[in-house]
């Protein structure tokens, strides 16, 4: 059973471009979230989906959207990029006959924006 | 964004030491769980705790789900090198989103 896999590992942008990262979640999970983590901080929720739809939003502005696919995997594409953008981007996927809360987590994108 | 409130920040500690972190939260959490986090890797889970007053144990690590659903601590027994990384907790209370909350976590250095 293969885990959490997310890319690129790491990604250099400036400032005003878009970005899109990828997550293809763990074997038979169908639910994928995503995270941002800056430095020294905890990881802070961005957005859920679900069936391929958004499933709970965090804290963050809609020029941070998704898209979940039929074979569970995700995207996270982030427009118009800030320098506060910068950070480390983890993706989790949860089974559907697991716990709650039980969300297992890629290795994370590691995001600089200049 | 909304945090737990972790401590400590920081511990250094020697080998073979008995370690012990918290979490509490303003809000009440119906699911609560520990992970630890490497440089340059993802978290990874460690322990989930499902019932307020649950006491769990993985290996040498114990952690509880508090009373009023409002903390949690982690127990780490007999310390080893491969301990050394940060610990989060996080709180899960949304029904419907499974969003998690995370601490600032714990840092844990070990001296041999």
């Amino acid at each position: 059973e293969t885990g959490v896999t997310q890319s690129p590992t790491h990604l250099i942008k400036t400032r005003g471009q878009q970005v899109t990262l990828r997550c293809s979640s763990q074997s038979g999970h169908n639910t994928v979230s995503w995270y941002q983590q800056a430095l020294g901080q905890g990881p802070q929720f961005i957005f859920q989906y679900y069936r391929e739809e958004e499933n709970g939003r965090g804290n963050f502005p809609p020029r941070f959207s998704g898209l979940q696919f039929p074979n569970y995997s995700s995207e996270l594409n982030v427009n118009a990029l800030e320098l506060d953008d910068s950070a480390l981007y983890l993706c989790a996927s949860t089974h559907p006959r697991g716990g709650g809360g039980e969300q297992f987590f890629g290795p994370g994108t590691r995001l600089t924006v200049l | 964004g909304q945090q737990l409130n972790q401590s400590p920040q920081s511990m250094f500690i020697q080998e073979g030491e008995d370690v012990s972190m918290n979490c509490t939260s303003s809000s009440i959490f119906n699911t609560w769980l520990w992970y630890k986090q490497e440089p340059g890797e993802g978290p990874v889970l460690l322990i989930a705790l499902y019932k307020a007053g649950e006491l769990t144990s993985n290996g040498r690590l114990t952690a509880q789900f508090g009373i009023t659903r409002k903390d949690s601590f982690l127990n780490i027994s007999a310390s080893i090198p491969s301990d050394v990384g940060i610990y989060f907790c996080a709180g899960q209370g949304d029904q419907g989103a499974q969003k998690l909350v995370f601490g600032q976590g714990t840092r844990l250095t070990i001296n041999p």
